[in-house]
């Protein structure tokens, strides 16, 4: 089936050390994104990416990096330097603006807790 | 910079009737997608409805519709016939840009309660 994986679903890491979230595609979907989700606070986009090798930091990308090595995979590490990790995180993907049907595709989610 | 913005933290309906949800974007741009997010609380994200902002006519999906205003930048939510399985919150978003650079922006939700 195609769809759209996040791994792990929640995730606890120690303060100063640095976590990477995964999230996997088998949709050939061209764009993937991460959001970052907190209460009152809607979707806050960290980082997108429309094509492999390329990406481009969102509203809120301080603190976090991310890869786009291939396709399928767009892998968000949070580092030490985001002063308040804690939150839940989601993985998007989608066809580009102008296809027919464009949507965004969402994982599950991972729940960060800093602990 | 492109902003959603939903003007109604949390609203509520009693079962059977008819509730709006609010959204008003702004965008320089003159094509892009607009779309209604749900989010019960599995916390999986479900489209509900999308609108292409090159049509004139609103979309519908069932009980759920829109009210497109291009011009006031308006894009507001109607479900009609509430049902319980429609508490959930409820995200407006829209996607912008053109070639290989666009993005996915989404407002701060609005949660609804169906009551019976």
């Amino acid at each position: 089936d195609g769809g759209i994986t996040q791994s792990p679903k929640y995730l606890f890491r120690k303060e100063g050390q640095n976590v990477t979230l995964s999230c996997e595609q088998n949709l050939n979907h061209d764009a993937m994104y991460w959001y970052r989700q907190d209460p009152g606070q809607g979707l806050r986009l960290i980082y997108y990416s429309q094509i492999v090798n390329d990406f481009q930091k969102g509203d809120i990308a301080e603190g976090y990096s991310v890869s786009r090595e291939k396709k399928e995979s767009f892998p968000l590490t949070v580092t030490s330097a985001q002063k308040n990790p804690t939150a839940f995180y989601l993985c998007a993907s989608s066809l580009p603006q102008g296809q027919l049907n464009t949507e965004a595709f969402f994982g599950q989610g991972t729940r960060l807790t800093v602990v | 910079a492109q902003t959603v913005t939903q003007s109604q933290p949390e609203m509520s309906v009693q079962e059977a009737e008819t509730v709006t949800l609010s959204c008003t974007y702004d965008t320089s741009e003159s094509n892009y997608y607009l779309f209604w997010y749900k989010q019960p609380p599995s916390r999986q994200m479900i489209l509900v409805i999308r609108q292409e902002a090159y049509k004139q006519q609103n979309a519908t999906e069932n009980r759920f519709s829109v009210n497109f205003q291009k011009a006031a930048k308006s894009f507001s939510l109607k479900i009609s016939d509430s049902q319980l399985g429609d508490t959930a919150m409820y995200f407006c978003a829209f996607m912008v840009g053109g070639g290989s650079n666009y993005k996915l922006t989404f407002g701060k939700g609005t949660l609804l309660t169906v009551n019976p």
